[in-house]
């Protein structure tokens, strides 16, 4: 099984429409995080979170909403998703260092 | 927020051939890494260099950390088909205002057998 499993791999919806994708771990790692890559604008922080009671705004929170359910699950919404939102979503997990980051295999959400 | 300006975007190259990217920064990373990008998979961290003037080696590729602490770069040697893919810097600060990784926006290599 990957350390860090992300579901669904692709999905399709339309505008408006309210989406989770959902991530967990099995590295038992504290930190979790939900980036977005776009061709040419490599990865972007999304939410992080550094402990289950803990959640922070990255870079481009607008638009999206986070819930860390225990320590392995952390889940992104697209509460009305728009078509810019379309993107390839990843998960990571960390410790505390810079070289402990594993990443999920994406989802690439497509709003149509 | 701090921003990493990698280069080139994008690179086709003949097998064989060696390759360099780097990246910069207007601020200070205690930490540089690099990580690639398969198609259709996350990241995987290649190099991870601790130290000012740190030069680190991992097979084929090498890496090396500025002395200003605000740029570095890597080099593929003998590049094969399976190089292909983005590759990504990243910096990072302990205990820095988000005690997270900052990307560049990746360096696209293809390779053409």
């Amino acid at each position: 099984d990957a350390d860090v499993t992300q579901t669904p791999r692709n999905r399709i919806t339309k505008t408006g429409k309210r989406i989770m994708l959902e991530c967990s771990q099995t590295k038992g790692h504290d930190r979790m995080y939900w980036y977005r890559q776009d061709p040419g604008l490599g990865l972007r922080l999304i939410y992080y979170s550094f402990d289950v009671k803990d959640i922070n705004k990255g870079e481009i929170s607008d638009g999206y909403s986070v819930s860390r359910q225990a320590q392995a699950k952390f889940s992104l919404s697209l509460e009305s998703a728009i078509p810019n939102q379309t993107a390839l979503y990843f998960c990571a997990t960390s410790d505390r260092g810079a070289n402990g980051y594993t990443f999920g295999s994406g989802t690439r959400l497509t709003v149509v | 927020g701090q921003q990493l300006n990698q280069s080139p975007q994008s690179m086709f190259i003949q097998e064989g051939e060696d390759v360099s990217m780097n990246c910069t920064s207007s601020s200070i990373f205690n930490t540089w890494l690099w990580y690639k990008q398969d198609p259709g998979e996350g990241p995987v961290l290649l190099i991870a260099l601790y130290k000012a003037g740190e030069l680190t080696s991992n097979g084929r590729l090498t890496a090396q950390f500025g002395i200003t602490r605000k740029d570095s770069f890597l080099n593929i040697s003998a590049s094969i088909p399976s190089d292909v893919g983005i590759y990504f810097c990243a910096g990072f600060n302990y205990g820095g205002s988000q005690g997270n990784l900052i990307f560049g926006k990746g360096t696209k290599l293809s390779v053409k057998p």
